[in-house]
């Protein structure tokens, strides 16, 4: 079964220091992978997905994450976090042998990004 | 461009009612998936429309059902509603096919009931 762990409940960085938050899953094969950031009584907003190809991938507001295939890792990352990236963060697994778009997610993980 | 809409923003219910939420794709999507977001946790798959038929559906009893209209818009129903049933309901929408991986998801409809 596809599963996504988040073992963080809470990072706090200050602003200006790089952030890391992390992820791993357990998926069979070749997973799709996802991090999603959401704000207060908003929806869920893409950030970046890994599908193939290169284990860094680059997202939108200067988020990056790296694949891990040995790890089962799917960090997410950002050389200098602003206040305004004070959220919270999903990472998600989807299964590409299972077809659509069922799209399992991790319990989320909340970023304090103090000035 | 219109993106992914919901309705009602907010709806309270009584224990043992019926509610229905609705769904409005981004324009040019085909696919809409259900989520149910309890507080503090991350969304959980409910089900997914294509066609206008469900294709895959997550662990939520038979109280949850939905359809897909012919213009792709969706609608979840929820019968015999339980305390438990609280929660963020988002929509996402997708276009089916080779090279789309991205769900977009709406603001969600926060149900509550007492």
């Amino acid at each position: 079964a596809q599963s996504v762990a988040q073992p963080e409940d809470q990072v706090n960085v200050a602003e200006g220091n790089p952030l890391t938050v992390k992820c791993t899953y357990s998926v069979s094969g070749n997973p799709y992978l996802f991090w999603y950031v959401q704000y207060p009584n908003r929806g869920l907003q893409f950030l970046l997905k890994y599908i193939t190809g290169d284990n860094l991938v680059k997202g939108s507001y200067g988020f990056e994450a790296e694949f891990n295939k040995s790890q089962t890792s799917f960090h997410l990352k950002k050389p200098s976090a602003l206040v305004s990236d004070s959220a919270l963060y999903f990472c998600a697994v989807r299964d590409p042998n299972t077809g659509g778009f069922k799209t399992i997610f991790g319990a989320g993980t909340r970023l304090f990004v103090k000035a | 461009d219109a993106g992914v809409t919901q309705s009602p923003t907010h709806l309270i219910k009584t224990r043992g009612q019926q509610v229905t939420l609705r769904c409005s794709p981004k324009s040019g999507h085909d696919t809409v998936s259900w989520y149910q977001q309890a507080l503090g946790q991350g969304p959980q798959f409910i089900f997914q429309y294509y066609e206008e038929e469900e294709r895959q559906r997550g662990n939520f009893p038979d109280r949850f059902s939905g359809h897909q209209f012919p213009n792709y818009s969706s609608e979840l129903n929820v019968n015999a509603l339980l305390l438990g049933d609280s929660a963020l309901y988002l929509c996402a929408s997708s276009l089916r096919g080779t090279g789309n991986y991205e769900q977009y998801f709406g603001p969600g409809t926060r149900l509550t009931v007492t």
